[in-house]
């Protein structure tokens, strides 16, 4: 059974600190690793797609980072705002072909105080 | 933009009753997913479609059916409601992604159901 895990559970900062958590993934016979944005009451919503080893990418004060190789991706936020509050999860994708299926962490519920 | 609606944000139904949960997709997407969110354990996939009249079993298909007659709808069907599938039940649709290796999944706004 294909597992993804993510770490911490949960996660309560103050504006402007910045924040990291991670997710691990199973890294056999591995396509790419996805992240989302979930904010309450709305649809989750794409963050990154990362496929190869050591890619890197950055959207405003968030990024991300991927090894293939050990299995994680950790998703960095620089100065986190109050309206960066939501659920980050992370899914990895380990079939790749037209199925498309995921396999989604539990994920991250970051709150950010003013 | 991709748009993925659900029929409705909040249902409630009684034992016993066959419940329908719709998802509508205006991507043209060959990938259609349902899943359900519970508090501590995360999306688990139900049941997904990656063709019409075509539907694969998930991680948790007992108590559930699908159906898609057409390419932008994939529907949900519980046949006999239970209190244990009380949830919040997500949709998603992607591209067929046999040349890219991988495509990103768009959700709907979810249908939150309450069995009582």
């Amino acid at each position: 059974i294909l597992n993804v895990e993510q770490s911490p559970q949960s996660l309560h900062v103050q504006e402007g600190d910045s924040t990291n958590f991670t997710c691990s993934f199973p890294s056999s016979n591995f396509y790419a690793l996805h992240w989302y944005r979930w904010e309450t009451a709305k649809s989750p919503e794409a963050l990154f797609v990362m496929t190869l080893n050591g890619d890197e990418k950055k959207k405003g004060r968030i990024s991300a980072t991927l090894n293939t190789k050990e299995g994680y991706s950790y998703l960095y936020i620089k100065g986190s705002q109050p309206e960066d509050s939501a659920t980050y999860l992370c899914a990895s994708d380990n079939y790749g072909g037209s199925q498309g299926n995921l396999i989604f962490g539990k994920g991250t519920k970051l709150s950010v105080k003013p | 933009d991709v748009k993925v609606t659900q029929s409705s944000r909040y249902l409630v139904k009684r034992t016993g009753e066959k419940v329908f949960l719709e998802c509508v997709q205006d991507m043209d997407h060959e990938n259609m997913f349902w899943y359900r969110q519970d508090p501590g354990l995360g999306l688990r996939l139900i049941y997904f479609s990656y063709d019409v009249k075509m539907k694969e079993k998930g991680d948790i298909p007992e108590g559930y059916s699908v159906s898609r007659e057409k390419k932008e709808r994939f529907s949900l069907i519980l046949e006999s409601a239970s209190t244990n599938q009380t949830s919040m039940y997500l949709c998603a649709s992607s591209y067929d992604a046999s040349l890219l290796g991988t495509d990103t999944q768009y959700f709907g706004p979810g249908t939150r159901l309450t069995v009582l």
